[in-house]
């Protein structure tokens, strides 16, 4: 069965560093996500991605995050800076279409800010 | 703005014993609704959707869901728990007016004791 997969399983960075979490979605897919889980609180919306360009943001994606999918297959979440409260599970996840069909979630990448 | 709630946060049952986890959302037109579930160790896997349609969906490994449109609810159940449906379950739902992104409840861990 296909399968989203995340690179990698847990990063442990220094504050103000910057990472680069990656995903790649399942092949024909055509809308990836971001979300992310801080220990304790709800799995929460970043952004999706589609036809190349961000559709939708939230609040929490401020100018610190970007996005891109530079080669057609991987995507990918940056940090420019991070701070210690961008600790958390960051899952990326994948859907054929829009929000009418089921998305398909990655394991999740546990970023460690220090 | 919209929310998810899920009353429970921890259940803890037999096996056998039979499982309901209440599902609530908040006023927002048009819903899809999803329950996901997370096995320890892995990723989100999606258990059952509602998009339209029989208010009672019937998802994997026995589980199922009923949408009541006037209480705004989509409970998940099950008769028969086994020990391997400990998991964390999570109520998700895509306001339709919102755009695609999935709003997560704040999930329920559930222990099956064997």
């Amino acid at each position: 069965e296909p399968e989203v997969t995340q690179t990698p399983s847990h990063q442990v960075t220094q504050m103000g560093q910057e990472v680069i979490l990656r995903c790649v979605p399942i092949s024909n897919h055509l809308y990836f996500y971001w979300y992310r889980q801080i220990l304790g609180q709800k799995v929460e919306f970043l952004v999706s991605f589609y036809n190349n360009e961000i559709s939708e943001k939230s609040e929490i994606f401020d100018d610190q995050f970007s996005v891109e999918r530079p080669d057609g297959s991987n995507f990918t979440l940056k940090i420019r800076s991070t701070k210690l409260e961008d600790s958390a599970m960051y899952f990326c996840a994948s859907s054929l279409w829009t929000g009418g069909t089921e998305a398909f979630f990655g394991q999740g990448t546990r970023l460690t800010v220090v | 703005a919209q929310s998810v709630s899920q009353h429970n946060h921890h259940v803890i049952l037999s096996e056998a014993a039979s499982l309901e986890l209440g599902c609530n959302y908040s006023y927002g037109g048009t819903v899809n609704l999803f329950w996901y579930v997370q096995y320890p160790g892995q990723h989100l896997q999606l258990l059952l959707k509602y998009f339209s349609g029989d208010p009672l969906v019937k998802g994997i490994k026995g589980f199922e869901a009923e949408f009541i449109k006037s209480k705004f609810s989509f409970n998940l159940r099950k008769p028969s728990v086994q020990w391997s449906d400990t998991a964390e379950y999570f109520c998700a739902v895509n306001f339709k007016a919102a755009g695609n992104k999935l709003t997560f409840g704040g999930g329920t861990r559930v222990l099956v004791k064997p």
